[in-house]
């Protein structure tokens, strides 16, 4: 299986200011099928980028996913206050599916 | 409006049994994967099964593998999640997730509560 490491585990920010999430797998992932996802208390993840950089319906530009192989990206060019979240890394290139241990940004 | 719905969770004694289902709407089920996902209390996420399309093939994580079984029934448009032997470390908010070939999960429900505990 795909391990999936994200670092850093909590990135303490203020708005306005960049974000720069990162993902390293095990192995390399298939075909770069990897995912971001973001959950705020309570709620589902929601899909961010799939295909390691494109991004998903209604998804803001501020959200860019870059990388390949086994070393994934998620940048957040200006956090705005609905931002503050944790971010998750997974790849669905190959079974079983994997996450990331998750990335939590929050207000500095 | 596309959208899954989990139902059927809640407290159960270990050792017990519970199955939850995730109902689809807005889509037809019969043409997506739907995996199962879950979390524990203040934990990350974890992949635990998925079922393809026409329920031919599934797949599980060792964590639950001979405990757990996912199953379909597209005529009702519900995928079903059996669990079995539940133990503590099974507690956790279930969610189902569509998934096309070769895409990533991107529906999912609100999840179910499954409480393992005397």
């Amino acid at each position: 299986e795909i391990v999936l490491t994200q670092s850093p585990g909590t990135l303490s920010l203020s708005p306005g200011e960049r974000a720069t999430l990162s993902c390293r797998a095990s192995q390399s992932v298939i075909n770069n099928f990897l995912a971001w996802y973001q959950q705020k208390p309570g709620q589902a993840p929601r899909l961010l980028i799939y295909g390691a950089s494109s991004r998903a319906t209604g998804i803001p530009d501020r959200f860019s996913g870059s990388g390949s192989g086994t070393d994934f990206t998620l940048t957040i060019s200006r956090l705005e206050p609905e931002d503050f979240a944790v971010y998750y890394c997974q790849q669905y290139g190959s079974s079983p599916l994997t996450f990331g241990e998750g990335a939590k940004v929050e207000i500095k | 409006e596309v959208q899954v719905v989990e139902s059927g969770g809640g407290l159960v004694q270990p050792g017990g049994s519970l199955r939850l289902s995730c109902a689809a709407s807005g889509f037809t089920l019969s043409s997506y994967w739907i995996n199962w996902v879950r979390q524990a209390p203040g934990k990350g996420l974890v992949w635990v099964s998925r079922i393809d399309p026409d329920g031919s093939s599934t797949i599980y994580a060792d964590s639950v593998k001979g405990r757990f079984t996912v199953s379909r029934d597209n005529a009702k448009n519900t995928v079903y999640l059996q669990m079995n032997s539940l133990g503590a470390e099974d507690t956790a908010v279930y969610y189902c997730a569509r998934q096309a070939r070769d895409e990533p999960l991107e529906c999912w429900g609100q999840g179910t509560l499954v409480t393992v505990s005397s």
